[in-house]
């Protein structure tokens, strides 16, 4: 069926770096932008970062714009959220969510991470 | 990119109509028809409810329906049922090449 399941969350101290995985079976993920969307604990959702179908192209918010990168390997059906200089407001659970019809029809079951000292 | 503006909650009765609304501005809900619903229940993802404004997904009742003036779009829950309890929030495509999201719509069924 199709899924989506992220990996890779955790604690982090401030200022650190951690990278996320995204890990697509049951369609061709080649074929869609995919993107990251962040909800801090008890908040609302928060779009992040968009990757075109090649991954030609990317584009992100304001609020991680030259910290987050985001990428995509076809070959092996992943996407990746490579975070740096993490800050204690990048604590959320992250998901990874594929776009159709410029709206988000499949969510992952999320990875938390947790920026603290 | 300011997020959306949603009220902070709405409640009904079952078998009543409720509506949320979603305002933005002309860069993002007003600019476009890429606008989408999704309802959250507690400690799951979200689920996509209506995109492009107003369409159904494949599964999702009719009792669900959305519309767009302006800078507004709005979501409508007819024949309320206990099992629509939940959050639902809207998001926009925008004119930077990124999605917005509203801050969320606690729904209480009575």
């Amino acid at each position: 069926q199709v899924q989506l399941v992220e990996s890779g969350g955790g604690v982090v101290q401030p200022g650190r770096s951690l990278r996320l995985s995204c890990a697509a079976s049951g369609f061709s993920f080649s074929s869609f932008v995919m993107q990251w969307v962040r909800q801090a604990p008890g908040k609302g959702l928060e779009g992040m970062a968009v990757i075109s179908y090649d991954g030609r192209n990317q584009f992100y918010a304001e609020s991680v714009k030259g910290r987050f990168t985001i990428s995509r390997d076809n070959s092996k059906n992943t996407l990746e959220l490579h975070m740096d200089s993490l800050r204690p407001d990048d604590t959320a659970l992250y998901y990874c969510a594929r776009t159709f019809m410029w709206s988000f029809d499949v969510w992952g079951q999320g990875t938390m991470v947790a920026v603290s000292s | 990119q300011s997020a959306l503006t949603q009220p902070a909650s709405v409640s009904g009765s079952p078998g009543q109509s409720i509506t949320i609304s979603c305002t933005g501005t002309g860069s993002d809900v007003g600019g476009y028809s890429h606008v989408s619903w999704y309802q959250q229940r507690p400690g799951k993802a979200p689920k996509l409810m209506i995109y492009e404004v107003s369409k159904w997904p494949s599964g999702v009742s009719n009792r669900f329906s959305g519309s767009k003036s302006g800078n507004t779009a709005s979501l409508t829950i007819s024949g309320l049922q206990a099992e629509d309890e939940a959050d639902y929030y809207c998001s926009s495509y925008t004119s930077s090449n990124t999605w917005v999201f509203g801050g969320g719509t606690k729904l209480t069924v009575l």
